[in-house]
Formats: C-alpha cells, structure tokens, sequence
C-alpha cells in the first residue's frame, strides 16, 4: 500500500535554509488526479499548508509563506522535496508530506490530502 | 486570505452525538473535508467532498456543508474518538489548501 516518509535533519539553525525529502512507495509519484503536498504543525498547534507540487513540476505555494519555499520533484526517485529559506524558531514544527486528491470536471475543487506520511520534527535553534 | 473557523473544544458524553463546526465565508460553496488526529500520530482523512466517508471510516461519522457552515457529526460518540479534528477546504481564489485552527473533542 502507500507509503510515504519524510526525510531530513532535525536540527537547523536559524537564518539557514530548511531541507526535506519525502519518498514515496506503494505507487509512483507519476499519478493524474494527485498532487503532493507538504503540511506543518508546530508543537500543540494546529495544520498549516505550505505546498503542493504535480508530477510535471507545477506547484502552489501558501500565500504566506511562499517567498521562503521551493518545492521539487524527482520522477525517477519517486521523491519530491521542500526547501524552507531563511528559517527562525517559528519554523519548529513537525513537518509532513502527504498525497492530495484534486477532482475533475464539476469535481475540480474537490482537493484533499489523502494518504500522510508520519512527519518529522524539525527543531530551529542555535 | 480565506478562513476556516472552528470551535477550539467539543465535550461529548460517550453514546451521544457530537458535532463539530466549520465556518467559512461561502464555505457551501467550496467542498469540506475532516481530518482526525489523536496525540503522537499522523492526521486522517474521516469525510471528503463534504459527505463522503473514506474506506475503512465507520460510519457513525457524517458531515454536510451549507451557507457558510460544515459540520461534523459523529454518532454514539465512542471514547476513541476523543481527538483533534481539523476542518479543511480549497481555495480556488487563492489557488490555497486551508486548515481550520482545530477542535479538541472530549469524550467523557
């Protein structure tokens, strides 16, 4: 079945650039209908979106946050990444990737996140 | 940028029926979804394109989206329900994927 896992150091310090992997097995990244997205919780806080990326490499980013953010994708590694600049001690967070659902036709809004990975706590701190 | 609004904590008696809501401008609009997550672990998906249950879901958890207000509704809430539930939608304005802040339910 699919699976997903999140990769990276826990440890940045600030100022530097955070940096994730997520693979994903159980099916290949090259998919119609998904997305891939990446989510973050700071500890005892609520979700935040950050981004999502199709195969093809077209992303959307969070309005707020989308002069920090690079998100790519690797095919042939069945992997897609983040890359968070610039970081400071709010950036703590567990961070997860998960597969998103997006419809078509009528259905084109429908957009959930489908499948989770079981995140990683990243730790900003000097 | 759009917001989802919920109710920081739900309290349900076991056996009885909680719901939890989700307020949005025009949210009846756009197309809902709920998430479940219990301490330590990972969020799942309980309802989808507002009403839809995901395999595997039981199916005492319900929802329905209208005006500006989705609601979750779990019936003969069982204590292992008791968890974070985070409401969610698109928004195509923005091209952006929206969290609710979360409700706590308390089954006690």
């Amino acid at each position: 079945q699919l699976q997903l896992q999140e990769s990276g150091p826990g440890l940045v310090k600030p100022s530097e650039t955070l940096s994730l992997t997520c693979t994903v097995s159980g099916d290949s990244i090259i998919s119609n209908n998904y997305n891939w997205g990446w989510i973050r919780q700071p500890p005892g806080k609520g979700l935040e979106w950050i981004g999502s990326i199709y195969y093809s490499g077209s992303t959307y980013y969070n309005p707020s946050l989308k002069s920090r953010v690079t998100i790519s994708v690797d095919t042939s590694k069945n992997q897609f990444s983040l890359k968070l600049s610039s970081v400071t001690a709010a950036d703590t967070a567990v961070y997860y990737c998960a597969r998103q659902f997006y419809g078509s036709g009528s259905y084109y809004n429908v957009r959930y996140f489908q499948h989770w990975g079981q995140g990683t706590l990243v730790t900003v701190s000097s | 940028s759009y917001e989802l609004t919920q109710p920081p904590s739900v309290s349900v008696s076991p056996g009885q029926t909680a719901t939890i809501t989700c307020s949005g401008d025009r949210l009846g609009d756009k197309y809902a979804c709920w998430y479940q997550q219990k301490p330590g672990q990972s969020p799942v998906l309980v309802i989808y394109q507002d009403n839809k249950r995901p395999s595997g879901i039981p199916e005492r958890f319900s929802g329905s989206n209208s005006g500006h207000t989705a609601t979750l509704t779990i019936s003969g809430t069982q204590a292992m329900d008791e968890a974070d539930y985070y409401c969610q939608a698109w928004d195509s304005s923005t091209a952006s994927m929206v969290f609710g802040g979360g409700t706590k339910l308390t089954v006690l």
